[in-house]
């Protein structure tokens, strides 16, 4: 256990759908991050919130919207996906943003659009 | 921005063979250098780390790491692999992004198989 838990660990959606993410940390942490796990690719950092305040948003398709409604959940809004959209999404917490920041990582959801 | 290499797409050893998997970054400025590990099913998690001080880092499980600043390296090494090993390794970046923040940067990762 990483103090990250994401839920649901699976999801199959069709490319008219609506679905969420969910992550909630138990660190006490005051960053939170989505990333993207695409087989033979990096992992794809898609959105950065420190305090709740959104900071990055490395030009992820408006079809990803994130919300971070308080420093312990951060939730991942899905609607009218892609097949190419099917990997796996990683959430990670931190203490901070800084230079010496240590990322724990949840167990992802393996999304499939179908 | 930065950018992070990985040599190997998949490793496959045998037990007691000698491990080392090659980390390359591409950035000018200070950094801060991870290996994450993914065993198959579980969660990523940090295997070692190098903010400062000695360039060779010993981690979990007997893992090391060198950092080789004048060769922008950071690869991963084990003197004898074992079947548990058997995972998917990540090098990372940390470093600054502009506007105070910054970014951790991850390479493609190096699937690593042990054979029994």
């Amino acid at each position: 256990e990483t103090g990250v838990t994401q839920t649901p660990r699976h999801l199959v959606m069709g490319m008219t759908n609506k679905k969420s993410l969910k992550c909630e940390q138990h660190l006490g942490h005051n960053a939170m991050y989505w990333y993207k796990q695409s087989a033979k690719k990096p992992l794809e950092l898609m959105f950065v919130y420190s305090l709740e305040e959104r900071v990055e948003n490395n030009s992820v398709p408006s079809r990803f919207s994130p919300e971070c409604p308080n420093s312990s959940h951060l939730f991942l809004h899905l609607h009218t996906l892609q097949p190419e959209d099917s990997a796996l999404y990683l959430c990670a917490s931190s203490h901070g943003q800084g230079a010496n920041t240590e990322a724990f990582f949840g167990q992802g959801t393996r999304l499939t659009v179908v | 921005a930065q950018s992070v290499s990985q040599h190997n797409h998949h490793v496959i050893l045998s037990e007691a063979a000698s491990l080392e998997l090659g980390c390359n970054y591409s950035y000018g400025g200070t950094v801060n250098l991870f290996w994450y590990v993914q065993y198959p099913g579980q969660h990523l998690q940090l295997l070692l780390k190098y903010f400062s001080g000695d360039p060779l880092v010993k981690g979990i499980k007997g893992f090391e790491a060198e950092f080789i600043k004048s060769k922008f390296s950071f690869n991963l090494r084990k003197p004898s692999v074992q079947w548990s090993d058997t995972a998917e390794y990540f090098c990372a970046v940390n470093a600054y992004s502009g506007a105070g923040s910054y970014q951790l940067t991850f390479g493609k990762g190096t699937k690593l198989s042990v054979i029994p």
